[in-house]
C-alpha cells in the first residue's frame, strides 16, 4: 500500500468515448504528476500539480485533459484517444514540487487498452 | 533535456547470485531515485540517493554525483526482486521545479 490509489484498474474503451482516471492520494502530498509508461519506453512525465495548480505540461496532446480540484485528487479525462494512446497510466504524489529531497510515490496504475 | 542511460537492458540471473545495475546520467542532477516495478506494473519507491550509499536489506545503492553515475547492488537475488528498475534523476526547471526524468530501465528475471 503505496498511500496513492488509482481506479480503475484496467480501462478498454473505443476511440470515440469519453472516459476519466482518478487518482486519490492519502499522504498529505501537496504535488500530484500524471506519467505514461508505453512498452520499450521510458515513463513520460504527462502533468504536473502543486498545489491544485498546473506547473507543468509536457507537450500532452489536448485529447489528456487533467482536472486537480484539490491536492488529494488528480483525474484524467480523455476524449477521442488514439491507439497509440494505450499504455499504463501511472499516478505519483510528492510533499511538494520545488522543493529538492522529495521521493514520489506512485499509484498502481491504470491500464488503458484503445480499441 | 538532460539524458538518463541504464544498463544493462536486460539481465536474467539464477536465484542466490549478485547483481549490479548501473544508471549514468548526463548532466547536474539534484537527486536521484531507483525504483522498482513488479510484473504487475507496480512502482515502489527503493531508494532516494542524490549522493553517498545507502542499504536496506539485500538492496543497497550508491551515487557518486560528480562522476554522474549511480548504481543499484542487489545481493542474494530472489524470484520476487524480478521486474523491471528504473533510475529517475531531479533537476530544476525553470520555474524552480524538481522535475523527475526516467531512464529506460533494467528489466530483471530471476530463476528459481
Amino acid at each position: 500500500e503505496t498511500g496513492v490509489t488509482q481506479t480503475p484498474r484496467h480501462l478498454v474503451m473505443g476511440m470515440t468515448n469519453k472516459k476519466s482516471l482518478k487518482c486519490e492520494q492519502h499522504l498529505g502530498h501537496n504535488a500530484m504528476y500524471w506519467y505514461k509508461q508505453s512498452a520499450k519506453k521510458p515513463l513520460e512525465l504527462m502533468f504536473v500539480y502543486s498545489l491544485e495548480e498546473r506547473v507543468e505540461n509536457n507537450s500532452v496532446p489536448s485529447r489528456f485533459s487533467p482536472e486537480c480540484p484539490n491536492s488529494s485528487h488528480l483525474f484524467l479525462h480523455l476524449h477521442t484517444l488514439q491507439p497509440e494512446d494505450s499504455a499504463l497510466y501511472l499516478c505519483a504524489s510528492s510533499q511538494a514540487v520545488g522543493v529538492s529531497n522529495q521521493p514520489q510515490h506512485f499509484g498502481d496504475g491504470t491500464r488503458l487498452s484503445i480499441l | 533535456g538532460i539524458q538518463v542511460e541504464q544498463s544493462p537492458p536486460d539481465l536474467i540471473l539464477q536465484e542466490g547470485a549478485n547483481s549490479t545495475l548501473r544508471c549514468n546520467f548526463s548532466d547536474s542532477v539534484n537527486n536521484l531515485q531507483w525504483f522498482h516495478q513488479n510484473p504487475w506494473g507496480q512502482l515502489i519507491n527503493l531508494f532516494y540517493i542524490p549522493s553517498g550509499t545507502k542499504q536496506n536489506g539485500r538492496l543497497s545503492a550508491t551515487t557518486v554525483a560528480t562522476e554522474r553515475y549511480s548504481l543499484l547492488y542487489i545481493s542474494s537475488s530472489q524470484t520476487t526482486d524480478s521486474g523491471v528498475y528504473f533510475c529517475a534523476v531531479e533537476r530544476e526547471w525553470s520555474g524552480g521545479s524538481y522535475i523527475p526524468t526516467f531512464g529506460r530501465g533494467t528489466s530483471l528475471i530471476v530463476h528459481p
